[in-house]
């Protein structure tokens, strides 16, 4: 199963909203609605953001939401926060294996 | 809290063997999915197995099947990841995960490295 697209970095200055996008096929994104978002700061393990495309857990700031349009998910960070800057993760259920994950987006907050 | 605490990780060489530990507090354990994910240095994250709340179905990525083997004892609220035959390329940090009914991943360890070099 190859790993979901996603851009190896992105930047934005405080304040500024973003999109990280997260290309997949027909087999995975496209498919189904389960899509997540990891974050993950240097060190620390993943923290789940986002699932089901754009449900937010509990404790997540509504600055980040998620979306899916045909094989693309998307995440929005507006209001960008120098604390968001970290990596960050798409998965999706795939028709082939349980899940798969991107190769992941640097986040910089300029 | 609900928290889950690897362990076992460590030094060992190309062809040897060694068994993660995963213990879960906070919650009921035999609830849920838990699935081991492993990230090499420098790179992304990688799915490697997971095994339903009762143990009866187990999934393997495709670099570790025939190789690892996942179980669960819900007694001990406890999951494991037995390695053989390990590899350079198995060199990583792994984490183990509790797993959302939305195949999403909820709660993370802190993860334990495992490093495969002579």
């Amino acid at each position: 199963q190859s790993a979901l697209t996603q851009p190896a970095s992105v930047s934005g200055s405080p304040g500024q909203s973003i999109t990280i996008s997260c290309t997949g096929t027909s087999s995975d994104v496209g498919g189904y609605n389960y899509v997540s978002w990891y974050q993950q700061h240097p060190g620390k393990a993943p923290k789940l953001m986002i699932y089901e495309v754009s449900n937010r857990p509990s404790g997540v700031p509504d600055r980040f939401s998620g979306s899916k349009s045909g094989n693309t998910a998307s995440l929005t960070i507006s209001g960008l926060q120098a604390e968001d800057e970290a990596d960050y993760y798409c998965s999706s259920y795939t028709s082939s294996s349980p899940v798969v994950f991107g190769g992941g987006t640097k986040l910089t907050v300029l | 809290q609900v928290q889950l605490v690897e362990s076992g990780g460590g030094l060992v060489k190309p062809g040897g063997s060694l068994r993660l530990s995963c213990a879960a507090s906070g919650f009921t354990f035999s609830d849920y999915y838990m699935s081991w994910i492993r990230q090499a240095p420098g790179k992304g994250l990688e799915w490697v197995s997971y095994i339903s709340s009762s143990g009866s179905t187990i999934y393997y990525a495709d670099s570790v099947k025939g190789r690892f083997t996942i179980s669960r004892d819900n007694a001990k609220n406890s999951l494991y990841l037995q390695m053989n035959s390990l590899r350079a390329e198995d060199t990583a940090v792994y984490y183990c995960a509790r797993l959302m009914t939305s195949d999403a991943f909820d709660i993370w360890g802190q993860g334990t490295m495992v490093t495969v070099s002579s």
